[in-house]
C-alpha cells in the first residue's frame, strides 16, 4: 500500500536560495508532522498540522522556516534563504484518526545540503 | 539513502543472539515512551510503546522494560537477525495529548552473520 511519500529525496542547494520540500500524507490521515534529523543527532519536531486546526509552529527554528498544508492532504514545507546549518533530513509523518499521537507514520526524508 | 548518522553508539551482535539498547531519559513527568525503528534510507517505523503505569511490556520478539525509578527505558530483541540492524530510537512524551514526541539521539545496531 502507498505510504507518505516525500520529495525530493535528496536536495542541494546553495547557502542562502529558498527550497520547498513537499510531503504527501497516506490518503485519510488527518495529522501530519514534520521532524528534521541532523547527522547523529534523533529527531527534532518542526510543525504539526491537525485537520483545520492552526498548526503547531512551536519547533520551527527560526522565521526562515514554514509550512502549508493544502487541502488538508500535501503539504509544502519551506525554507527561505537556506544556511548550511540547515543541511538535515527532513521527515515528514502522518497518522490516522483515533490513534495516538505517538504512533506516527514517517516517509523517507529529504536529504537536504546546503553547500 | 543516507545513513542517519556516523557517530552514534554502536551495538555488535551476533546473529541469533539476545540484543539490549539502553536509553535514559531525564524527565520524571514523562508519561509514554516508545521505540522506532530506522533503517538505512528509510524514515523510523513503530516497534513498540509502554505508558508510565507498567513496567514491562511484550511484543513479537521484543520486550521494552521502563525503570521509572531510575529513569531508564530499555528494548531487548530475542534471536536477534540480519534484518534487526538498523538505529533504534527511544522518545517520550508526558502527555499523550502533546503533539510532539522527545527523541533520543539514537543507537545503531550492528547484527554480525
Amino acid at each position: 500500500g502507498a505510504g507518505v511519500s516525500q520529495s525530493p529525496s535528496n536536495k542541494v542547494t546553495e547557502k542562502g536560495k529558498d527550497v520547498e520540500l513537499r510531503c504527501d500524507p497516506i490518503s485519510g490521515h488527518t495529522a501530519l508532522y514534520w521532524y528534521r534529523q541532523s547527522l547523529g543527532q534523533g529527531l527534532e519536531f518542526l510543525i504539526y498540522f491537525q485537520g483545520n486546526s492552526a498548526p503547531d509552529k512551536s519547533g520551527l527554528p527560526s522565521d526562515r522556516f514554514s509550512a502549508e498544508r493544502t487541502g488538508g492532504s500535501v503539504s509544502t514545507l519551506t525554507i527561505q534563504r537556506t544556511q548550511q546549518e540547515d543541511s538535515a533530513v527532513y521527515l515528514c509523518a502522518s497518522r490516522p484518526p483515533g490513534q495516538p499521537n505517538e504512533k506516527l507514520f514517517f516517509g523517507s526524508g529529504t536529504q537536504l545540503s546546503v553547500l | 539513502g543516507e545513513s542517519v548518522g556516523l557517530h552514534l553508539p554502536t551495538l555488535s551482535v551476533q546473529e541469533g543472539d539476545n540484543s539490549i539498547i539502553n536509553c535514559a531519559y531525564s524527565n520524571s513527568a514523562s508519561d509514554y515512551f516508545i521505540w522506532y525503528k530506522q533503517e538505512s534510507g528509510k524514515g523510523p517505523q513503530f516497534i513498540i510503546d509502554i505508558r508510565s503505569n507498567m513496567d514491562k511490556r511484550q511484543g513479537q520478539r521484543v520486550t521494552v522494560l521502563l525503570n521509572k525509578t531510575v529513569k531508564h527505558l530499555s528494548l531487548q530483541i530475542a534471536a536477534t537477525q540480519p534484518g534487526d540492524s538498523a538505529v533504534y530510537f527511544c522518545a517520550e512524551t508526558p502527555d499523550t495529548g502533546r503533539r510532539a514526541l522527545t527523541f533520543g539521539s539514537g543507537t545503531r545496531l550492528q547484527v554480525q552473520p
